[in-house]
């Protein structure tokens, strides 16, 4: 089945520096790829949409200078965090898209800022 | 209104139980629905894809009603390892659109 490798799955930063988070499509290509936050009891929220070759979309309140999205190839979407604050610190995840039904998540990228 | 509202629950029952999950949405435009099983500190994974006709796969029922814009999720005889989170989730739009998740229904399966 489609796998979807994500990594960091979780790191440890301090204030003020980026963190890269890769996301791969290992056995099929995506051209999309959706990046979301979830903060503790919350729900899943889209941050931006991967598309390759092109800019990313962002959804409203998320900063793209602070959230760099970077869709170079058909198997790999970066997301980067950077200059880094406390309230950065949540669980991100990548998801790719392969048809209406056909979504993976990646593992999900534990971050927290200190 | 949220665009998919969930009980969250938290859901306590005894092992053998039969639950039931509901969630609304409000996209009426909205084509494709899932529910989704999200363990603690674990990515979402997919439970089972929700059709017009209803579908089951072993103890999983799901059935949609898009006159009231409507999902539910029944879980018969659960298990211990059915405690999780349960993610109603709707393709928020197009061919590849991006998916909306409510914030999920805890569930919590006892001896």
């Amino acid at each position: 089945g489609a796998v979807v490798s994500q990594h960091p799955s979780w790191v440890i930063c301090k204030s003020g520096t980026s963190v890269k988070i890769e996301c791969r499509s290992l056995d099929f290509q995506a051209t999309t790829m959706f990046w979301y936050r979830q903060f503790p009891k919350k729900s899943l929220m889209l941050m931006a949409t991967s598309n390759e070759g092109s800019k990313a979309t962002y959804e409203q309140g998320v900063e793209k200078d602070k959230f760099l999205i970077n869709h170079a190839s058909l198997t790999l979407s970066t997301l980067t965090v950077t200059s880094a604050h406390p309230e950065d610190s949540s669980f991100y995840i990548c998801s790719a898209a392969r048809g209406p039904d056909g979504y993976t998540f990646g593992s999900g990228t534990r971050l927290t800022v200190v | 209104r949220k665009e998919v509202e969930q009980d969250p629950g938290p859901f306590n029952v005894p092992e053998g139980a039969t639950v039931a999950f509901n969630c609304t949405y409000s996209n009426s435009a909205s084509q494709s629905f899932f529910w989704y099983r999200q363990d603690c500190r674990k990515e979402p994974k997919l439970l089972m894809s929700v059709y017009s006709s209803g579908n089951e796969d072993g103890r999983f029922t799901a059935q949609l009603n898009r006159a009231s814009q409507y999902i539910s999720l029944l879980i018969r005889d659960s298990k211990l390892s059915d405690s999780a989170t349960y993610l109603c989730v709707v393709n928020g739009g197009g061919s590849q659109g991006n998916l909306i998740f409510g914030k999920g229904t805890k569930l919590s399966v006892k001896p």
